[in-house]
């Protein structure tokens, strides 16, 4: 079975703190995503990246940055906390296929206060 | 951003009750739609990956149709339990990447 964890189910923080949420993945897979999750808003998209030491904006990019330096694990850094970026983070991996079939980790709620 | 709209956003079904939802993306570059099932305190979990116009997939009560030329997808339960209590994700696969859709919550009471 793939197995995506992420280092914490829950995390707050206080504003201005630099935030780093850890993601790892065991199938050898060459994407890796980091979404956050908030009410009515469905999934949207951070950041991607499809190899090591590369990655690509997704929708909402701004007040994050990421880093890929090996090919299991993918980190999500928040430079200084707001309290707009309180949401559940979700990592996911998939193949680099046409498909991108994602397997999901288990999510991390972030309070910032 | 591409339009990925999901309706409806939530409903509430009685255990047997047999339900569908409904999944609009872009008509044009496409490559994939996805479903998933999302379960309160768990990960989202895949259900179905379509790549064909005219595909349908089937899973124990759940199945899954496809139309690409129109942009749309429909997700039914037959007879649902509460187990099936959920938001369901669809997302459109282009280039590297998935949108998703604001998902439909499903409610199943006994």
């Amino acid at each position: 079975d793939v197995k995506v964890t992420q280092s914490s189910r829950y995390l707050v923080k206080r504003t201005g703190e630099k935030v780093f949420l850890e993601c790892v993945q065991d199938m050898d897979h060459e994407n890796m995503f980091w979404y956050r999750q908030d009410p009515g808003l469905g999934l949207r998209l951070i950041y991607f990246s499809y190899d090591v030491k590369m990655k690509e904006k997704g929708d909402i990019p701004e007040g994050y940055s990421v880093s890929r330096e090996k090919k299991e694990r993918f980190s999500l850094i928040l430079e200084s906390a707001s309290t707009n970026q309180t949401s559940m983070y979700l990592c996911a991996s998939s193949l680099l296929d046409g498909r991108l079939e994602q397997y999901f980790g288990p999510g991390t709620r972030l309070t910032v206060t | 951003i591409l339009n990925v709209e999901q309706s409806p956003q939530s409903l509430h079904v009685q255990e047997g009750d047999s339900t569908n939802f409904t999944c609009s993306f872009p008509s044009s570059n496409f490559y994939a739609l996805h479903w998933y099932r999302w379960e309160t305190a768990k990960s989202p979990e895949a259900l179905f990956v379509m790549t064909l116009n005219g595909d349908e997939k089937k899973k124990g009560r759940i199945s899954a149709t496809l139309n690409t030329k129109e942009g749309y997808s429909y997700l039914y339960i037959k007879g649902s339990q509460p187990e099936d209590s959920a938001t369901y994700l669809c997302a459109f696969a282009a280039g590297n990447m998935l949108t998703f859709g604001g998902g439909t919550r499903l409610m199943v009471k006994p």
